[in-house]
């Protein structure tokens, strides 16, 4: 079936360490995003990529990093630049059509805690 | 920034009843989009309004977009206890490439 997966699902931290989440599509979409969530609150956007090899920063970028080398994959790490990291971080993917954006589908989430 | 802002916050209703969640926004936009996310999940695509509609259905979802006063409304027509969830709307500005999200309504459906 096609879709966003996103792993791990539950993901513990120490302070100090880089963690990477994983988010990989068959959609064959070529737009990815990255959100982070926090408890009661909508999506913030950190980083989005419209083409292979390409991306750029959303409205919270700031102790985060992407690749995106092949078009099914967008992951994201989470460096320990990161002040506050304890979140549920979702994936998605989209098409784009006439500069308009489409429906975004979404990975079931990741949700990282750190101890 | 939140581009949309979801109103009210919470809603509970009896099943059976209407539910309306309303959202606003700032910008010129290409299209409005509301989505559904169950507790813990991924969020889940409810419908699309493109700038140039004023009224859309699918189902038991009625949207609406008014572009003067910039805002949208989803109307859920005899509620169920399976809609309980939280619904986000989501802007497609122009010339934006994103999709930014509001912080949501949570609709608690009463059996």
């Amino acid at each position: 079936d096609g879709g966003i997966t996103q792993s791990p699902k539950y993901l513990f931290r120490k302070e100090g360490q880089n963690v990477t989440l994983s988010c990989e599509q068959n959609l064959n979409h070529d737009a990815m995003y990255w959100y982070r969530q926090d408890p009661g609150q909508g999506l913030r956007l950190i980083y989005y990529s419209q083409i292979v090899n390409d991306f750029q920063k959303g409205d919270i970028a700031e102790g985060y990093s992407v690749s995106r080398e092949k078009k099914e994959s967008f992951p994201l790490t989470v460096t320990s630049a990161q002040k506050n990291p304890t979140a549920f971080y979702l994936c998605a993917s989209s098409t784009r059509t006439g500069g308009n954006t489409g429906e975004l589908f979404f990975g079931e989430g990741s949700r990282l805690t750190v101890l | 920034s939140q581009q949309g802002e979801e109103d009210p916050q919470a809603l509970s209703i009896q099943e059976g009843e209407n539910a309306t969640m309303n959202c606003s926004y700032k910008t010129s936009i290409n299209n409005l989009q509301w989505y559904r996310q169950n507790s813990g999940r991924g969020l889940v695509h409810l419908i699309l309004i493109r700038s140039n509609e004023r009224e859309k259905h699918s189902g038991r979802l009625r949207v609406t977009l008014d572009t003067s006063k910039k805002s949208s409304s989803l109307l859920i027509t005899a509620s169920r206890a399976a809609d309980t969830a939280s619904y986000f709307c989501a802007t497609d500005a122009r010339s934006s490439y994103k999709l930014i999200f509001g912080s949501g309504t949570r609709l608690l459906v009463r059996p």
